[in-house]
């Protein structure tokens, strides 16, 4: 079955801390790739997404994600994490081409302390 | 501009109602997009349209669940005889292509 999994289910870090977190998908053919972030009170929000070309993407507030196909994942990244990146992260698939429905992870649960 | 707006915010209902929950796209976006959250889950897919049509509904639970979208703009989410297990949060989101969907806020659905 066409699933998403995250690891991670909640992380606490300290400010300037780095952080990864895990997403794998799984399914062999082909995928877009997208992990979205949830503030606090907030509306889901797309971080990035890889279609296709470099997998290594970036996207806002200094996130990247890395997709390695051998190993059909696609983590996230952030060399040193703020206060203000507490939230919950989601990594979504969508798998083939013919539908647009995201397949969601269940999520992580970031805390980053002060 | 504005974004993807969703009505009622908070609904609570008794078991056995009919709710509908309401879905306002961003402008100029065909393709709308219903999902579903349960707490400690993820969203968790369940219709989208492509203009006024249903392209994939795979995810509609079974027929206690209908979706509409007439003028291809707003979209309306049906559920007939709700059940408590229906109680989750429904999202709606809206997109021009594949690229990135656009999430509302969300009707958070309560059923006692």
């Amino acid at each position: 079955a066409q699933s998403v999994s995250q690891h991670n289910h909640h992380v606490i870090l300290s400010e300037a801390a780095s952080l990864e977190l895990g997403c794998n998908y799984s399914y062999g053919g082909t995928v877009n790739l997208f992990w979205y972030v949830q503030y606090p009170g907030q509306h889901l929000q797309l971080l990035l997404k890889y279609f296709s070309g470099d997998p290594l993407v970036k996207g806002i507030k200094g996130f990247e994600a890395e997709f390695i196909k051998s190993k059909f994942s696609f983590n996230l990244r952030k060399p040193s994490v703020q206060w203000s990146d507490t939230a919950e992260y989601f990594c979504a698939v969508i798998y083939g081409g013919a539908t647009n429905k995201l397949i969601f992870g269940t999520g992580t649960l970031l805390a980053v302390q002060p | 501009g504005a974004g993807v707006s969703q009505t009622p915010s908070n609904k609570v209902t008794e078991k056995g109602k009919y709710v509908e929950l309401r879905c306002d796209p961003i402008s100029g976006h065909t393709a709308l997009y219903w999902y579903r959250q349960s707490l400690g889950q993820g969203p968790e897919f369940l219709i989208y349209f492509q203009g006024t049509g249903a392209a994939d509904d795979s995810g509609l639970p079974n027929d206690r669940f209908f979706a509409v979208r007439p003028e291809g703009s707003v979209s309306t989410l049906k559920i007939q005889r709700t059940e408590r297990g229906d109680s989750a949060v429904y999202l709606c989101a809206s997109s021009v292509d594949a690229n990135e969907q656009f999430f509302g806020p969300g009707t958070r659905l309560t059923v006692l």
